[in-house]
């Protein structure tokens, strides 16, 4: 099956600093991405969904210039947790939808856990 | 709006009993998917399922088994003589056009603890 990376999978970083998280298409090509957050024992929440070359549309509630995401290829999407606090510390799903395919093909990364000390 | 309710927040039970999960859903759409998911302490989501509108066909895949009822809005998922490797959280999830864009709505997922 479709297999979706992330990178890092575990990252620590300090208030105040800012941190990349990437998502990358292995073996297809994803016009869509989609991100995720979840909070310890909770549901994931969508935050943002990336086409490839086009801006990000935001959920409510979530801050575009505090999560910056770039979908600048098919196959790599990246987001950037500005000036990272403590709150921030989530752990962050990437999900990519293949090229072609009808909008219920969604394949899932393995999540990356920020912790922001 | 949509919406997925999974009721269940904890079960437990005892090895090789049956156990079934709850999903109840909402949406406006005629045309939506319905997914299970399955997450270990690892983190790393599990594709268990998916299950268009249009396919009420129950489905049984070894040990598990799932209940489409639209009548219902409920798509339920049963464990068959559940094992240890079992436990983890399973979440419930809808994939529709509410709002003019596809969008997947997770549940707030049931933590099921298998005992040996």
């Amino acid at each position: 099956g479709a297999v979706v990376s992330q990178h890092p999978s575990r990252v620590i970083c300090k208030s105040g600093t800012s941190v990349k998280i990437e998502c990358r298409s292995l073996d297809f090509q994803a016009t869509t991405m989609f991100w995720y957050r979840q909070f310890p024992k909770k549901s994931l929440m969508l935050m943002a969904t990336s086409n490839e070359g086009s801006k990000a549309t935001y959920e409510q509630g979530v801050e575009k210039d505090k999560f910056l995401i770039n979908h600048a290829s098919l196959t790599l999407s990246t987001l950037t947790v500005t000036s990272a606090h403590p709150e921030d510390s989530s752990f962050y799903i990437c999900s990519a939808r293949a090229l072609g395919t009808s909008g219920d093909e969604q394949y899932f990364g393995p999540g990356t856990r920020l912790t922001v000390t | 709006a949509q919406k997925v309710t999974q009721a269940q927040t904890e079960i437990s039970v005892v090895e090789k009993e049956d156990v079934t999960l709850d999903c109840v859903y909402e949406t406006r759409d005629t045309t939506y998917y319905l997914f299970w998911y399955k997450q270990p302490p690892s983190g790393e989501l599990v594709f268990l399922i998916r299950r268009n509108s249009f396919d009420e066909q129950n489905e049984i895949s070894g040990r598990y088994s799932w209940n489409f009822q639209k009548s219902t809005s409920s798509f339920n998922f049963t464990i068959t003589a559940s094992q240890v490797v079992d436990s983890a959280v399973y979440f419930c999830a809808l994939s529709d056009y509410s709002g003019g864009y596809q969008k997947v709505t997770f549940g707030t997922g049931t933590k099921l603890q298998v005992i040996p």
